[in-house]
């Protein structure tokens, strides 16, 4: 069965500063892997995917990601934190069982402090 | 940009009242799915559809809840009777899924429902 686990359910950074967001992934055949943002009482919009391509994968807004097999992970990062930033990141991975399903972590709230 | 329509945005109900949920996914998605989400915890699947056929809803209450895709088109999830336990945020998806592709899932806006 796929799952994913985020590291951190809080992370707190200075404005300007780098921002990691870590993910693993459990999944029995290569998975399909997205992060995505949602911003307070807003849906989820993507930042960005990995569907067996590149294992570095850039996104918007300056984030970028990097699939690392032998680890099993999947974490999100950028240069410089911006206080815009500040909002709940999902991982997901996606499973194939007859269809896709997409399988959320537990989400990590960034803060960014001024 | 296409978008996948969610209404209402917001719901109060009383406890023991039915409520609804309607979505619009984006053209040509023949994939849905509804997910529940608490406050502070990532998405749930309640259900999906393919096309206008439920392919799992394992996780979908049943003696409450119902969920609804006539035409293959928009959907509709259903409450009855609300308990308090549903106070949540309810997101509905769409995907499009070529034969071997691995598309990402877009996510209305959702309607955060609150029973009092």
């Amino acid at each position: 069965a796929q799952s994913v686990t985020q590291l951190d359910s809080h992370v707190s950074v200075s404005e300007g500063t780098p921002v990691l967001l870590r993910c693993n992934y459990s999944s029995s055949y290569s998975p399909s892997l997205f992060w995505y943002v949602q911003h307070p009482n807003k849906g989820l919009q993507l930042l960005l995917k990995y569907t067996s391509a590149a294992t570095l994968v850039k996104g918007i807004n300056g984030f970028e990601a990097e699939f690392k097999k032998s680890e099993t992970s999947f974490h999100l990062t950028k240069p410089s934190a911006h206080m815009s930033d500040a909002a709940e990141y999902f991982c997901v991975v996606s499973s194939f069982s007859g269809t896709y399903k997409y399988i959320f972590g537990t989400g990590t709230r960034l803060k960014v402090l001024a | 940009e296409a978008e996948v329509a969610q209404s209402p945005r917001y719901k109060i109900t009383e406890k023991s009242q039915a409520v609804a949920f309607w979505c619009d996914p984006i053209s040509g998605h023949a994939t849905l799915y509804w997910y529940r989400q608490i406050l502070g915890q990532g998405p749930e699947l309640l259900v999906q559809f393919q096309d206008e056929s439920v392919v799992d809803d394992s996780q979908l209450p049943k003696d409450r809840f119902s969920a609804e895709r006539l035409k293959g088109v928009d959907s509709t999830l259903k409450i009855q009777p609300a308990e308090l336990g549903d106070s949540a945020m309810y997101l509905c998806a769409s995907s499009f899924q070529p034969v071997g592709g691995r598309k990402e899932a877009f996510f209305g806006q959702g309607t955060r429902l609150t029973v009092v």
